[in-house]
This record gives C-alpha cells, sequence and structure tokens, in this order.
C-alpha cells in the first residue's frame, strides 16, 4: 500500500514568489494535515482539512492557503515569499474518524527562500 | 501556544543504556503520542497513550502519563545505534488535530 506522497522534494524560491506544495493521503484516508518544520525547530500546525472542507488553520498569515480535491489529495499555496518560510513542510493523512489518532507521514518538501 | 516541550533538548548515550525523554502539555488531552523522525525526514508513528492509560509499553518502548501533572515520558530500553533520530511528543486535544512537541534529539554512540 503506498504511504503519503508529497511532491516536489525539494525546490528553490526567491523572496516575493509563490509556491504550491502537494500531498496525496493514504488511499481510504480523508484527512490531510499540513505541518511546518523550520530547521531545528519542532512542527508547528498549518491547517487540517477533512472531506474537502478545511477544518481547522494554525496561527499563520493569510498567504498560506489550501485545498483538499475530491480525491482527498491536498495542495498548500504560500503566496509573497519571504526568507522565514524556508522549511520543511510535511503532510499527514489519517481516516476521518473523529479522534485524533495516528498521523501518517509523508518525506516532506524542503523549501528554500532565497 | 499549545506546542509542547520536551527535556532535553539533546540527549547522547552510549549503546546499550536507556534513554529517556519527558514531554510537558499545558492543555486538556484525550492522547498522547510519540513520534521519531530521522534527520529531515517524514515522522514516523511509534506509541499512541490515552487519557485514562497511565502506562503502555510497545517492545524497547515504554511511555508513562501523568494527566495531574500534565506531562508524559518515553524510555527507550538497551538503545542501539540505529535509535539515533530526533523524538516528539503529540497531542491530540479533541478536535481532530495534533499539536506537537519541541523535540529530543537522542544520538546513541555505537
Amino acid at each position: 500500500e503506498a504511504g503519503v506522497t508529497q511532491s516536489p522534494t525539494h525546490l528553490i524560491k526567491t523572496r516575493g514568489q509563490q509556491v504550491t506544495l502537494r500531498c496525496s493521503p493514504i488511499s481510504g484516508h480523508t484527512s490531510v494535515y499540513w505541518y511546518q518544520q523550520a530547521l531545528g525547530l519542532g512542527l508547528q500546525f498549518l491547517l487540517w482539512y477533512d472531506e474537502g472542507e478545511e477544518r481547522n488553520r494554525g496561527n499563520f498569515p493569510p498567504r498560506f492557503s489550501g485545498r483538499q480535491f475530491p480525491n482527498y489529495s491536498s495542495e498548500l499555496n504560500v503566496n509573497a515569499l519571504e526568507l522565514e518560510d524556508s522549511a520543511l513542510y510535511l503532510c499527514a493523512s489519517s481516516p476521518s474518524n473523529g479522534n485524533t489518532g495516528e498521523l501518517f507521514f509523508g518525506e516532506g518538501s524542503r523549501l528554500t527562500v532565497l | 501556544s499549545q506546542q509542547g516541550e520536551e527535556d532535553p533538548q539533546a540527549l547522547s548515550i552510549q549503546e546499550g543504556e536507556n534513554a529517556t525523554m519527558n514531554c510537558s502539555y499545558k492543555t486538556s488531552i484525550n492522547n498522547l503520542q510519540w513520534y521519531r523522525q530521522n534527520s529531515g525526514r517524514g515522522l514516523v508513528h511509534l506509541i499512541l497513550i490515552r487519557s485514562n492509560e497511565r502506562e503502555k509499553h510497545s517492545g524497547r518502548l515504554r511511555v508513562t502519563l501523568d494527566t495531574s501533572k500534565k506531562s508524559s515520558s518515553l524510555l527507550i530500553t538497551a538503545s542501539r545505534a540505529a535509535d539515533t533520530a530526533s523524538y516528539f511528543c503529540a497531542f491530540g486535544t479533541g478536535a481532530n488535530n495534533l499539536f506537537f512537541g519541541t523535540g529530543t534529539r537522542l544520538t546513541v554512540i555505537p
């Protein structure tokens, strides 16, 4: 069974540009989570989608946005990139069962903003 | 902030020794989980303990939870060089969301 897949694995952008990161959850999982992990730091919760709807949002500015498609895959968009957006962006999925169970993570997309 | 805190930030031990790392949080939780992250990679789930449980075992892992103190500990017994990684606690608040701790970087010296 395929795990959570993310693309691209690495990318380099310059300040002010826009980026789109993609995530495909495990088959049968309807919840997708996005986390930001700056170098050497913990995970900061960004967004949670379930059944195509945004269910919760972390303390990030509006230039961080996303969506979930009917096939439950998801995109994370970051506009007007800033240097401090450089980080590993991790996507995770889980079955939607109303409880906070185990999350299954992808390998991440490492974004460098120059 | 709903982020948890882990202690110590870094831990270095000899192979065969036990490693203990601690996690503290501030909110009410319905479960607490521990994850492992190899350098710059995705996280892998290790173990989940529910708020009404006090201790749980899985192989060489032992997790304790003290909800009165809002803290948890992860014990790795008989450590191996392959256990070298960062370990994160994560707590569920019932909103189908997980908040992660700051992580402990474990180095096991062969």
